[in-house]
């Protein structure tokens, strides 16, 4: 069955610092994999995807994230943290497969310290 | 474009009661689903349509039924609320159930069972 895991419930960074948030999967094929912001009160909105292609992705807001098929990880990564970009991240994996649905991390709370 | 849009935003409801819970999107998306998500446990897959007509159980629909209305409306009724669906409720819409799509959510539903 795939599985997701965000191996960290909280991560704390400086303002200014660079940052990464980790996913690891787990799937018997090839994933799509997504990432997910969740501001205060508000519902997940979409950061970026992996489909195929370039291994580094760029999304929304400076993120960009990196799929290692070696290491089934995917990795969300921001050169320098803005305080505003603290927020609940979820990862998401799924395969391409219409029986398959999409399966979010626990999610990994990112606390930017000014 | 309002997106995908959630009534009500919060409820407190008493064990027994029922409820429905109403989710409407605007993006002529054909797929919506409703997940639940509680503390350190992620987004869990309750129910979810692929297209109007259409629905399906995701991983614990025990408790719930759902209802796609039309191709915008997609609702969530709860026949006999107990207090483990105490949880926040999100809505979500994509073009199709295809992997690559990604889903977009509405703010969600805070719900509490006493």
């Amino acid at each position: 069955a795939q599985s997701v895991a965000q191996p960290e419930d909280q991560v704390n960074v400086a303002e200014g610092n660079p940052l990464t948030v980790k996913c690891t999967y787990s799937v018997s094929g090839n994933p799509y994999l997504f990432w997910y912001v969740q501001y205060p009160n508000r519902g997940l909105q979409f950061l970026l995807k992996y489909i195929t292609g370039d291994n580094l992705v760029k999304g929304s807001y400076g993120f960009e994230a990196e799929f290692n098929k070696s290491q089934t990880s995917f990795h969300l990564k921001k050169p320098s943290a803005l305080v505003s970009d603290s927020a609940l991240y979820f990862c998401a994996v799924i395969l391409f497969n219409r029986d398959d649905k999409i399966i979010f991390g626990k999610g990994t709370r990112l606390h930017i310290l000014p | 474009n309002a997106g995908v849009t959630q009534t009500p935003k919060f409820q407190v409801l008493k064990t027994g009661q029922s409820m429905t819970l109403q989710c409407a999107q605007d993006m002529n998306h054909n797929s919506m689903y409703w997940y639940r998500q509680d503390p350190g446990m992620g987004l869990r897959l309750i129910y979810y349509s692929a297209s109007e007509g259409t629905t399906d159980k995701g991983e614990v629909p025990n408790g719930y039924n759902v209802s796609r209305l039309n191709k915008r409306e997609f609702s969530l009724r709860l026949e006999s609320a107990a207090p483990s669906q105490t949880s926040v409720y999100f809505c979500a819409s994509s073009v199709s159930l295809a992997g690559a799509d990604t889903q977009y959510f509405g703010p969600g539903t805070r719900l509490t069972v006493l």
